[in-house]
């Protein structure tokens, strides 16, 4: 079966660096998204690999190795308002996507 | 441009009623998607709709059903509801013709069926 794994939760301190994993055994691969999603609201768009390497996008980076099904998300430089959910999915051969349980990031001052 | 809308936002249903929940993308997109979300899970897709005339089925389909006249709207009805589709509904667009093809997600419909 398909299957994405995440940490359930995980705790940073402000102005620290945070890595969240991302883990994937899917049929095919057509890339993996990282979205992000405060309590109560709906999750939006934070990253996309496909190719193997590294995506920075300000105070987030987005990791890829496709030969070994795993993904990380860089947070740097955290800020309170970064306490939120963040949701790894991978899009499979079928073109639909695979979602994790989500990653459920505190931060403290 | 409101990007997607949802409606209600939130909603208590009595077991074996009827319900639809509304939704309207502005952004022209071609594919649109209804997930469901509960605690401790990941977002499960229940029926999805790759452009305006085509739906398919997702992950969790029983009990729900769509259809897409047109580009822009993408009702999820429930026809006789019970208490396990209790839970946060998003709908959720994304353009399949170009880049990523991320989602894009409207606010969720809260739905409590007692």
């Amino acid at each position: 079966g398909q299957n994405i794994d995440q940490p359930t939760e995980m705790t940073a301190t402000e102005g620290a660096i945070v890595q969240i994993n991302c883990t994937y055994q899917t049929s095919g691969f057509n890339g993996l998204f990282w979205y992000q999603q405060h309590a109560g609201e709906a999750p939006t768009f934070l990253s996309y690999n496909v190719l193997d390497g590294l995506e920075e996008k300000g105070r987030f980076s987005s990791f890829l190795s496709r030969s070994k099904g795993y993904s990380y998300l860089l947070l740097k430089e955290l800020q309170m308002k970064d306490s939120a959910s963040y949701l790894c999915a991978v899009r499979d051969s079928n073109y639909q996507l695979i979602w994790g349980a989500g990653t459920k990031l505190i931060i403290k001052p | 441009i409101a990007g997607i809308t949802q409606a209600p936002t939130s909603q208590i249903l009595a077991a074996g009623r009827r319900m639809t929940l509304r939704c309207t993308q502005d952004m022209r997109h071609n594919a649109m998607y209804w997930y469901r979300q509960d605690l401790g899970l990941g977002l499960r897709l229940i029926h999805y709709s790759n452009t305006a005339g085509t739906t398919g089925k997702g992950e969790v389909p029983d009990g729900y059903s769509v259809s897409r006249a047109n580009t822009d709207d993408f009702p999820l009805t429930l026809a006789s509801a019970v208490p396990s589709q209790t839970s946060v509904y998003f709908c959720a667009s994304s353009d399949l013709a170009g880049g990523p093809g991320e989602l894009f997600f409207g606010e969720g419909s809260r739905l409590t069926v007692l």
